[in-house]
């Protein structure tokens, strides 16, 4: 069984940029959930999204944004990079919606964002 | 409100001695407690889970940490460290439906040979 696959691994992009970053869950997986990880800040979490839903959002300037297709795969969308958006983004699937107990989340290996 | 703290920012043990990661939450609700761990440059990976079964939960490679409610605490440990084991480890807290997962800052664990 497939893991939860993110794409691009790795990317530079330049201030004022924008990024699409893209995660594409386990199979039978409905909830997405995407975090930000930096040294400074650890996790922090982004959103979440369950079927199609966006069901949960942390506390991001707007410039975050998210959305879910029908078949689960999600993107995020950061807009107007800033040097402070350099960070590994982490994407999570799960079976049911996070925060429901009992409900773990699986991780992709991330996408690394470096902004110059 | 739900939190959790990792006491412990940085352990280093030797190869062979036992592990003991510290972690310590607060939840107005039944918590569901999770241990993941990272590899460098990786993602996160399931350690363990307790979901108000036993107490006492097994998870992979040779963890185990043990739900106390009275002590609000669910620390992680292996009896023999492996250099394999060196890693940043996170316990994360679910409390809610239609609540984020919460982690703790991490606990950078260093193996010596």
């Amino acid at each position: 069984k497939a893991g939860v696959t993110q794409t691009p691994r790795y990317l530079i992009k330049t201030r004022g940029q924008q990024v699409t970053l893209s995660c594409s869950p386990i199979s039978g997986h409905r909830s997405v959930s995407w975090y930000q990880q930096t040294p400074g800040q650890g996790l922090q979490f982004l959103f979440e999204y369950f079927s199609e839903t966006q069901r949960n959002k942390g506390n991001f300037p707007g410039r975050f944004s998210g959305r879910q297709f029908s078949n689960s795969r999600s993107e995020m969308n950061v807009s107007t990079l800033e040097l402070g958006d350099s960070a590994l983004y982490l994407c999570a699937s799960g079976l049911r919606s996070a925060g429901i107990q009992g409900g773990e989340l699986f991780f992709g290996e991330g996408s690394r964002l470096t902004v110059l | 409100a739900q939190s959790v703290t990792q006491l412990d920012s940085h352990v280093s043990v030797s190869e062979g001695t036992p592990v003991l990661l510290r972690c310590n939450y607060s939840s107005s609700y039944s918590p569901s407690l999770f241990w993941y761990v990272q590899h460098p440059n990786k993602g996160l990976q399931l350690l363990l889970k307790y979901t108000s079964a036993a107490t006492l939960v097994k998870g992979i490679n040779g963890f185990e940490a043990e739900f106390k409610k009275s002590e609000t605490s669910f620390h992680l440990t292996k009896p023999s460290a492996h250099m394999s084991d060196a890693a940043e480890y996170f316990c994360v807290v679910s409390a809610k439906a239609g609540t984020a997962l919460i982690f703790g800052k991490g606990t950078t664990l260093s193996v010596s040979s």
